[in-house]
């Protein structure tokens, strides 16, 4: 059963802290993706990777960093955290291909006091 | 404008009905649609997918799509309470290594015993 895991499903953390929200896909995706989801705002990108060690920045960036070291595996890395980062983070991955589908993870909801 | 538009709803239906969930969006240029399904606190399931315009049909989900009106449906037949999540509808062009997906923001559905 291929799948797309994220390491938390439930975070609290305190502001100023750095966070971090791994991601694991074993479908030997090149693609992945951060999503942040928020009521009323939907679903708006953070950063993207098609391949190893390459990222790209999505809509909102900014107060997010990604690493990438591993094909199977994508981090979100919020390098001090704030309460508006208070969230649903959802990993995704797909082939590199038109038409592509993303497949999700079961979301991390993180709460930042 | 918003590239891809969706009553947020609540939409409320008893069981057995018939259920339309609909997205209109502005950019000619997307050639691949998608439906998700997305149970809450869960991360979102695709559920089908349909290329350029017409009709596709998976057991009691129907897609359909419109592009001369920029316009696409997901009918759910005799509805079920198991069918009760936030339906999101999802949209690409079809580029090479990445193709960005443009997702809706969801109509939530409930589904009455």
């Amino acid at each position: 059963d291929v799948k797309v895991t994220q390491s938390s499903r439930y975070l609290v953390k305190r502001t100023g802290e750095k966070v971090f929200l791994e991601c694991v896909q074993d479908m030997d995706h090149e693609n992945m993706f951060w999503y942040r989801q928020d009521p009323g705002l939907g679903l708006r990108l953070i950063y993207f990777s098609y391949d190893v060690k390459m990222k790209e920045k999505g809509d909102i960036p900014e107060g997010y960093s990604v690493s990438r070291e591993k094909k199977e595996r994508f981090s979100l890395i919020l390098e001090s955290a704030s309460t508006n980062q208070t969230s649903m983070y959802l990993c995704a991955s797909s082939f590199p291909q038109a038409g592509a589908l993303p497949l999700f993870g079961p979301g991390t909801r993180l709460t930042v006091t | 404008q918003k590239e891809v538009e969706q009553d947020p709803g609540p939409l409320s239906v008893p069981e057995g009905a018939i259920v339309s969930l609909n997205c209109t969006y502005s950019n000619s240029a997307f050639q691949y649609f998608m439906w998700y399904r997305q149970y809450s606190r869960k991360g979102p399931e695709l559920l089908m997918y349909t290329y350029s315009s017409g009709n596709k049909e998976d057991g009691r989900f129907t897609a359909q799509v419109d592009k001369s009106s920029k316009y696409i449906s997901l009918f759910i037949r005799d509805s079920q309470p198991s069918d009760s999540a936030t339906y999101l509808c999802a949209m690409s062009q079809g580029g090479t290594s990445y193709d960005k997906v443009i997702f809706g923001p969801g109509t939530s559905l409930s589904v009455i015993p």
